[in-house]
C-alpha cells in the first residue's frame, strides 16, 4: 500500500464548475498536508497547506482535512482552463520534515 | 524575496560520467531538501540539511549519490558514475524553521543520462 494515494486522473470538468481533487494517507500520525500544482515539464507550486481538521479557505481553493478518515481533500471553484495541471498530494509522517507525495491527479478544465 | 536557484536547469551527459547539481535555497531557510521525480511520479525525497548538518537520507539512495551543504547556505549533489535509470527532474526545496515546515521548490534541473 502506498502512503499517499491519489486518483492519477484525468479528472475533466467544464470551466466554472467545482473541481475536487482526493488523497488519502497511511500514517495517522501525520500532522502537515499540503497541495502543490505542477504544470508540465516545471516544478511543484504551493497551493494551501492545512494542519486541522475541517476546511481551509483561500480565494477559489479550499483544503479540507479529517484526521480520523485519513484523508485530505481540495476543492477548485470557478475552475478555469489555467487550472489545468497536475495536482500533488503531499504529507509530513512522522518526525520526519520530508514530504511523502502522492502520484498526483491531472485535472483537465475543458473551456 | 528571491526563491530557490538551481543550476544548470538541464543536464545531459553519458552513462559513466560524474555529474554535479546546486541549490541555492530561499536566504534565512535553515533547511534544504533534495527530491528526484520521474515522468507520472510524484517527487521522491532523497535528503534534507537542516543547516550544514544533513540529518536523513534516502534508503534509496544509493552510493553513488552524495550531497553536502558545507556552510550552511547553498548546496550540491553529485551522482557517480551515472546510470540510464538516474534520468530524472532533480529538484531542490527549503523551509524556515518555525514556519509549519512548508517547503518551496526550485525549478528543478532535469538530467538525461545518454
Amino acid at each position: 500500500q502506498k502512503e499517499v494515494e491519489q486518483n492519477s486522473g484525468p479528472l475533466s470538468v467544464p470551466e466554472g464548475a467545482i473541481a475536487s481533487l482526493n488523497c488519502t494517507y497511511s500514517d495517522r500520525g501525520s500532522q502537515s498536508f499540503f497541495w502543490y500544482r505542477q504544470y508540465s515539464g516545471k516544478s511543484p507550486e504551493l497551493i494551501m497547506s492545512i494542519y486541522s481538521n475541517g476546511d481551509k479557505e483561500d480565494g477559489r481553493f479550499t483544503a479540507q482535512l479529517n484526521k480520523a478518515s485519513q484523508y485530505v481533500s481540495l476543492l477548485i471553484r470557478d475552475s478555469q482552463p489555467s487550472d489545468s495541471a497536475t495536482y500533488l498530494c503531499a504529507v509530513i509522517m512522522d518526525s520526519s520534515y520530508k514530504l511523502i507525495f502522492g502520484s498526483g491527479t491531472r485535472l483537465l478544465v475543458r473551456p | 524575496d528571491t526563491g530557490v536557484s538551481q543550476d544548470p536547469r538541464h543536464k545531459i551527459t553519458k552513462r559513466g560520467q560524474n555529474v554535479t547539481f546546486r541549490c541555492d535555497p530561499i536566504s534565512e531557510h535553515n533547511r534544504l531538501y533534495w527530491y528526484r521525480q520521474t515522468l507520472g511520479q510524484g517527487p521522491e525525497f532523497l535528503t534534507y540539511f537542516q543547516n550544514e548538518a544533513q540529518l536523513e537520507k534516502s534508503r534509496l539512495l544509493s552510493d553513488r549519490f552524495s550531497a553536502e551543504r558545507p556552510k550552511g547556505s547553498f548546496s550540491t549533489l553529485e551522482i557517480q558514475r551515472t546510470e540510464q535509470g538516474d534520468s530524472a527532474m532533480y529538484l531542490c526545496a527549503s523551509s524556515a524553521q518555525g514556519e509549519e515546515d512548508t517547503q518551496y521548490f526550485g525549478p528543478g534541473t532535469r538530467l538525461t543520462v545518454l
